[in-house]
């Protein structure tokens, strides 16, 4: 059975970067036939997409985050990982790891981790 | 404000059967596949129906899809206490060329 487990800083200053990590276990990151993403959740509001990527590379964002969001893959370790620079506590929210497939449907998601932007 | 768009909230009583609606437009829904999450209180959101109506193993047959132009369903029949959640559609949106979710859905069952 396909896991994904966030692991990161719950506690982030304003103005410096968040990065989380995503393990997956249970199945190889490499496969070809999906790709690897991130949503976020502000507390009591709905999700928002971050960004997707492939085992390859070629990540692709939110335009409304793209200036700041980095996406990036480890294939050795069958990890992601994001960052994402210049916080505020805007960004404050659960922070979702998930798999995605070739109709954009998030099957298997991670079970969150809460990222809080204080000083 | 969500690029789809669906009622904040919705309620029914045991047994009923309840309809929630995603409104959005020919860059997403009119032209690509609909998916639907329910996610329970304090946990993570969780695959309920892809591809506009095709349900994942374990998955209740009470729960159903549809699409139909820029518009899309998900229906519960036989509702139970336990599917009081809030609900999420999604899909990818070619003018933004990302992953684009409603608002959700709240649903309570009285």
């Amino acid at each position: 059975q396909l896991q994904l487990q966030e692991s990161g800083p719950g506690l982030v200053r304003p103005s410096e970067t968040l990065s989380l990590t995503c393990t997956v276990s249970g199945g190889s990151i490499s496969s070809t036939r999906y790709y690897w993403g991130w949503i976020r959740q502000p507390p009591g509001k709905g999700l928002e997409w971050i960004g997707s990527i492939y085992y390859s590379g070629s990540p692709y964002y939110n335009p409304s985050l793209k200036s700041r969001v980095t996406i990036s893959v480890d294939t050795s370790t069958n990890q992601f990982s994001l960052k994402l620079s210049s916080v505020t506590a805007a960004d404050t929210a659960v922070y979702y790891c998930a798999r995605l497939t070739g109709d954009s449907t998030f099957d298997y998601w991670g079970q969150g981790t809460l990222v809080t932007v204080s000083s | 404000q969500s690029v789809l768009t669906q009622p904040p909230s919705a309620s029914g009583t045991p047994g009923q059967r309840v309809t929630f609606s995603c409104s959005g437009s020919s860059s997403n829904i009119g032209s690509n596949p609909v998916s639907w999450y329910q996610q329970l209180p304090g946990t993570a959101p969780k695959l309920l129906i892809y591809t506009n109506n095709q349900r994942p193993s374990g998955v209740p047959d009470r729960f159903s899809g549809s699409r139909s132009g820029t518009s899309a369903s998900l229906a519960i029949s036989g509702l139970q206490s336990e599917d009081e959640a809030d609900y999420y559609c999604a899909a990818w949106d070619d003018s933004l060329n990302g992953v684009v979710f409603g608002g959700g859905t709240k649903l309570t069952v009285l």
